[in-house]
């Protein structure tokens, strides 16, 4: 069964930068995107941005644009989101999602997320 | 950027009843909207993806319809495992928009 597993809380101080990882498994890694999406507590989602795990091509919202990077590993199967230059409103739970492809009635591919990670929580505070 | 709604924001109901949760879009998203249930401390779940296809898995008592900009997920019985927070994605546009979110609770 598809699975997307994250890794640990992190307590990060203003300034620095997290890197949180997503493993997947289950599934063939190169035929899907990722999306990272995160939660600020007791707010809605926000969505940060795209990677092809197929080819590592990236798309990043322009709130974030500029302090992050995503990446993968295909040997591990793993993707990646660094966020530098932390500041106390990027507080949240961040969330892997895997991207479905379907295509709609004018052939046009679209997505959705199907999986989610269990979401890493992410404080950032002095 | 795509702004979406949802309404109610809350709503109390009771085992058996019929839910109507609305979302919407500031602009045509043709049928680029998917609907998810998130339970305190877990992660998202897929229930209804291209505005009316459910998700394999997912009981049939949980419906979306709608295009454009007006999109609804209905639950025809409401169950007890179904007292959670519901919310709205649009993937028309990047950056991808949420709704904020209409909690079921137990009334």
């Amino acid at each position: 069964q598809v699975q997307l597993v994250q890794s640990g809380a992190e307590v990060k101080k203003p300034g620095a930068s997290v890197k949180v990882s997503c493993r997947a498994s289950g599934y063939s890694f190169t035929s899907y995107a990722f999306s990272w999406v995160r939660q600020a507590p007791g707010q809605g989602f926000e969505w940060m941005g795209w990677i092809s795990g197929y080819n590592g091509n990236t798309k990043y919202a322009q709130k974030v644009q500029g302090r992050v990077t995503m990446t993968t590993d295909t040997s591990t199967n793993t993707a990646y989101m660094e966020l530098r230059s932390l500041r106390p409103d990027d507080t949240a739970v961040y969330y892997c999602v895997r991207e479905e492809g379907y295509y709609d009635t004018s052939s046009n591919l679209q997505y959705y997320f199907d999986y989610w990670g269990q979401g890493t929580l992410v404080t950032v505070s002095s | 950027d795509i702004q979406m709604t949802q309404s109610p924001s809350s709503l109390s109901a009771s085992v058996g009843d019929r839910v109507t949760i609305t979302c919407r879009a500031s602009q045509t998203i043709r049928s680029y909207l998917h609907w998810y249930q998130q339970k305190p401390g877990k992660a998202p779940k897929l229930l209804i993806y291209a505005a009316s296809t459910l998700q394999s898995g997912v009981p049939s008592r949980f419906s979306g319809s709608g295009s454009g900009t007006d999109f609804t997920l209905t639950i025809s019985s409401l169950q007890p495992e179904d007292f959670a927070t519901y919310f709205c994605l649009q993937s028309s546009t990047t950056p991808f928009t949420f709704g904020p979110g209409t909690k079921v609770d137990i009334k």
